[in-house]
């Protein structure tokens, strides 16, 4: 069974500052985690995705996100917040099972403040 | 471009009628899906589509209905049986279906919003 928790409903960060989106993941089989974002009435927009290489992934936008088994997590992070990423962000799981499903957290909604 | 779109952007159903989105893909995608969105929540999946001619509910699929007769075409209908519709819903395709087994990136349309007046 595969299952995946978003720790933070919102999350506000000052521009310019880090930002820290929290994602744990629970899977039976070696998973396959992305994270996208969603602006407004819009669909959702692929940032990264890790399939067992690299524990580091980079994404687009300057996000970015680490693997750690040991955790079973896998934050989302970027260095310096920029208000265009005031947005919704999705973590979503998927094992490497033809029955296995694709599972999406609840999302985080991330504000940037002047 | 290769994409998904889904039209119409906004839609307005009177309670009672049964109104259809659509979704198109030229990505030559194998497997489709429809999901559901409610305010600050996650996405729920309606139906997924691996191969033409099959399709499968999944956790939310009371009062809708789907079909796959093309590879790039996979309409989702809302049926008056569908207690409370209004929702944002989108549309996504994976290149690889289950079946082949094996995970694939989501690409996702921009949504069709349904209001129920």
């Amino acid at each position: 069974a595969q299952s995946v928790t978003q720790l933070d409903s919102h999350v506000s960060v000052s521009e310019g500052t880090p930002v820290l989106l929290r994602c744990n993941y629970s899977s039976s089989y070696s998973p396959s985690l992305f994270w996208y974002v969603q602006h407004p009435n819009k669909g959702l927009q692929l940032l990264l995705k890790y399939t067992s290489a690299a524990t580091l992934v980079k994404g687009i936008n300057g996000f970015e996100a680490e693997f750690k088994k040991s955790e079973t997590s896998f934050h989302l992070t970027k260095p310096s917040a920029h208000m265009s990423d005031a947005a919704e962000y999705f973590c979503v799981v998927s094992g490497y099972s033809s029955a296995s499903k694709i599972i999406f957290g609840s999302g985080t909604r991330l504000s940037i403040r002047p | 471009d290769g994409g998904i779109t889904q039209s119409p952007k906004y839609l307005f159903r009177k309670e009672g009628q049964n109104v259809t989105l659509s979704c198109e893909q030229n990505l030559n995608h194998d497997a489709m899906y429809w999901y559901r969105q409610d305010p600050g929540q996650g996405l729920r999946l309606i139906y997924y589509s691996q191969i033409v001619n099959d399709f499968q509910k999944g956790d939310i699929a009371e009062g809708y209905s789907v079909s796959r007769e093309k590879k790039e075409s996979f309409p989702l209908t809302v049926t008056s049986a569908q207690k409370n519709p209004t929702a944002f819903y989108l549309c996504a395709s994976t290149g690889r279906g289950r079946v082949a087994g094996g995970t694939d990136t989501q690409y996702f349309g921009p949504g069709t919003r349904l209001t129920v007046l």
